[in-house]
């Protein structure tokens, strides 16, 4: 069936390193996706998003990047602080064919970033 | 401005249980959506309104689920004799709606309840 997942589960960095999170997506009619940052007892933080003809998005301190050949969703994190210690997420936002779009929300499993001091 | 809040934070019911859980969107957002998430996975979609109107429950796992949106505000999620598959963490989101292409308006999420049903 058509999913938003991710490669890896968990992520260990050392503070002030890059992070890099992966997202593999099989709908290829898909035309937006969000990445949300998910601390404990939190509801999910809308971190960055891109359209699916743009391939790169910066913003502060991170940056997303669209591969549609393959299918796949990275976000960067620049020197990675221990505040980003988080579940992250990507999300797909599926438009309805034929109608008005309103912005129903496919999440993948996520994955725990932890940064080490 | 005061983001979208949730109550209660934490329920704890008996099985068999009916349950209210409550939103309060952002003011003037037109847009609210409740989402399911189990632990350790991601959210997963229930159901979506405009301002009152219930235009998509088809994420509502059983007809235990029922949701409403009275007044174009506040959301109530009722769950009806709770099972112990019902535990998850329960969220509600809402976007302005205010532009055609609702499906890219970023979505603003509470903190949740949570749910354990014994």
């Amino acid at each position: 069936g058509e999913s938003v997942g991710l490669h890896l589960p968990t992520l260990s960095v050392q503070e002030g390193d890059n992070s890099i999170i992966n997202c593999a997506y099989s709908n290829s009619a898909s035309d937006y996706f969000i990445w949300y940052k998910q601390e404990s007892g939190k509801g999910p933080q809308f971190i960055i998003d891109i359209r699916s003809n743009m391939d790169k998005r910066q913003g502060q301190r991170v940056t997303v990047l669209l591969n549609k050949t393959v299918k796949h969703l990275s976000l960067q994190i620049a020197a990675t602080q221990p505040g980003d210690s988080a579940v992250y997420f990507c999300a797909e936002n599926r438009r309805r064919g034929g109608g008005t779009s309103y912005g129903k929300l496919t999440f993948g499993q996520g994955t725990i970033l932890t940064v080490h001091p | 401005g005061a983001g979208v809040s949730q109550s209660p934070r934490y329920k704890v019911a008996k099985r068999g249980q009916d349950v209210a859980l409550r939103c309060d969107p952002i003011s003037g957002h037109v847009s609210l959506f409740w989402y399911q998430q189990a632990l350790g996975q991601g959210p997963e979609f229930l159901t979506y309104f405009q301002n009152e109107a219930q235009l998509d429950k088809s994420g509502l796992p059983s007809d235990r689920f029922f949701a409403e949106r009275p007044e174009g505000s506040v959301s109530t999620l009722k769950i009806q004799r709770t099972q112990q598959e019902d535990s998850a963490v329960y969220l509600c989101a809402s976007s302005p709606g205010m532009t055609s292409g609702f499906s890219e308006e970023t979505q603003y999420f509470g903190p949740g309840t949570r749910l354990l049903v014994l």
